[in-house]
């Protein structure tokens, strides 16, 4: 089994909608990550969390809110999806000394 | 800031060419780790390789190869003998360190394409 799990793979919502992205880990990791990717922009970071009680704002984070609901699992909500938030979405766990991300299969969102 | 520059867009070369992928970092930070991740068109993001700030030595693992300098703040990446199964987007990203977060700072991306 995966390491990182992401789910849906792949999912098309409509404009207003209310849609929440998860990812499960089994690495015992502290540290997960919310990145989004856009054609020709890379990855950019929306929400990490060091530890259940610790959440914190990336660079992208607008429009987005999370949930990290126990060690294992960190969610990703999307409160009123709009077109331009369409992209592929990885969730990320750290490495004990941070300095290795582990990545989900991603999740393909197309809003329209 | 941190940033991390793959000016590349696009390369396309012919299989068996060999080509370099170059990646220009900025940190103020002494610790850092540099990445090269590959995309295939499947999507998933696969790990290549991981280098320390302390470590400069270059690196070679069958036709991949990298070149780390940290005088001129570059992480170049040089597949030899390209081959079809190259076909990728590839990233170069930047670690802050653990104690800022250990959060990724990713580069726009290189699209490989290698044509038989």
């Amino acid at each position: 089994d995966a390491d990182v799990t992401q789910t849906p793979r792949n999912r098309i919502t409509k404009t207003g909608k209310r849609i929440m992205l998860e990812c499960s880990q089994t690495k015992g990791h502290d540290r997960m990550y919310w990145y989004r990717q856009d054609p020709g922009l890379g990855l950019r970071l929306i929400y990490y969390s060091f530890d259940v009680k610790d959440i914190n704002k990336g660079e992208i984070s607008d429009g987005y809110s999370v949930s990290r609901q126990a060690q294992a699992k960190f969610s990703l909500s999307l409160e009123s999806a709009i077109p331009n938030q369409t992209a592929l979405y990885f969730c990320a766990t750290s490495a004990p000394r941070g300095d290795e991300q582990f990545f989900g299969p991603g999740t393909r969102l197309t809003v329209l | 800031a941190q940033k991390v520059t793959q000016a590349q867009t696009e390369i396309s070369v012919v299989e068996k060419e060999d080509v370099t992928l170059d990646c220009v970092y900025e940190t103020r930070d002494t610790t850092y780790y540099l990445f090269w991740y590959k995309q295939p068109p499947s999507g998933e993001l696969v790990f290549l390789i991981r280098r320390n700030s302390f470590d400069e030595q270059n690196e070679i693992s069958g036709r991949y190869s990298w070149n780390f300098q940290k005088s001129t703040s570059s992480f170049n990446f040089t597949i030899t003998a390209s081959q079809v199964v190259d076909s990728a987007v590839y990233f170069c990203a930047l670690s802050e360190s653990y104690n800022q977060g250990g959060k990724l700072i990713f580069g726009q991306g290189t699209e490989l394409s290698v044509k038989p």
